[in-house]
């Protein structure tokens, strides 16, 4: 089982709609997840970071905790074409050689059409 | 704008030379990482350095090389690289480990 998996997509969605981005994770005890967004050649930047359960808002951006249910989402609302690019879910994790480091799911690419 | 700073940006090199990628951060963070990406995957933990000591290294060929010179710098050593190695190269850090993490611009490594 991979430590966090996020629903595959693409995801296209039309301009203004909702983008609902998913993620699940295998470590019970996490404590720490985020969102990151990548524009095609660039690098990971930071645009949520969720600690508790429940949701965290941030402008058009809204992230989800469900610590019972091991699961963090990302709502993208008022989907614009410039949010067009791979959302990455990651959790910081305890490894088996008693580590914690930041793991990644695989990413979603969001389309958003004009 | 990140304030990890990366260079180069892009580095082309022979899988005979020796180049390093270096990566600075002025945000008086203690923990410093290298990650690899391939094309259409995410990033993948390379080496973990808190208070400026190695701690976590994910089995990573010994072609690739880490050094944390002080507390701001961290160096990626690269010799007798394979074309496989070929990605972009990001470097991070973090207040602690465990923090959330910032990424730097990323330097793109093409070996020929």
């Amino acid at each position: 089982q991979k430590e966090v998996e996020q629903n595959s997509g693409p995801l296209s969605v039309p301009e203004g709609a909702i983008a609902s981005l998913n993620c699940t994770y295998s470590d019970r005890v996490s404590q720490s997840f985020f969102w990151y967004r990548q524009y095609s050649g660039k690098s990971p930047e930071l645009i949520m970071s969720i600690y508790s359960n429940g949701d965290k808002e941030d402008g058009r951006f809204t992230a989800q905790l469900n610590k019972a249910s091991q699961y963090v989402s990302l709502l993208i609302r008022d989907s614009q074409p410039s949010d067009s690019a791979t959302y990455l879910c990651a959790a910081i994790l305890f490894t088996r050689s008693n580590d914690y480091k930041l793991s990644f799911g695989a990413g979603t690419t969001v389309t958003v059409r004009a | 704008d990140t304030e990890v700073t990366q260079t180069p940006k892009h580095l082309v090199m022979g899988m005979t030379n020796k180049k390093s990628l270096k990566c600075e951060q002025h945000m008086g963070h203690r923990a410093m990482y290298w990650y690899k990406q391939k094309a259409k995957k995410p990033p993948e933990l390379m080496f973990v350095y808190s208070y400026e000591k190695l701690s976590i290294n994910e089995s990573v060929p010994s072609r690739f090389s880490p050094e944390c010179p002080n507390s701001s710098l961290l160096n990626l050593h690269l010799h007798a690289l394979q074309p496989e190695d070929s990605a972009l190269y990001l470097c991070a850090s973090s207040q602690a480990e465990r923090n959330t993490i910032y990424f730097g611009e990323g330097s793109w490594l093409t070996v020929v």
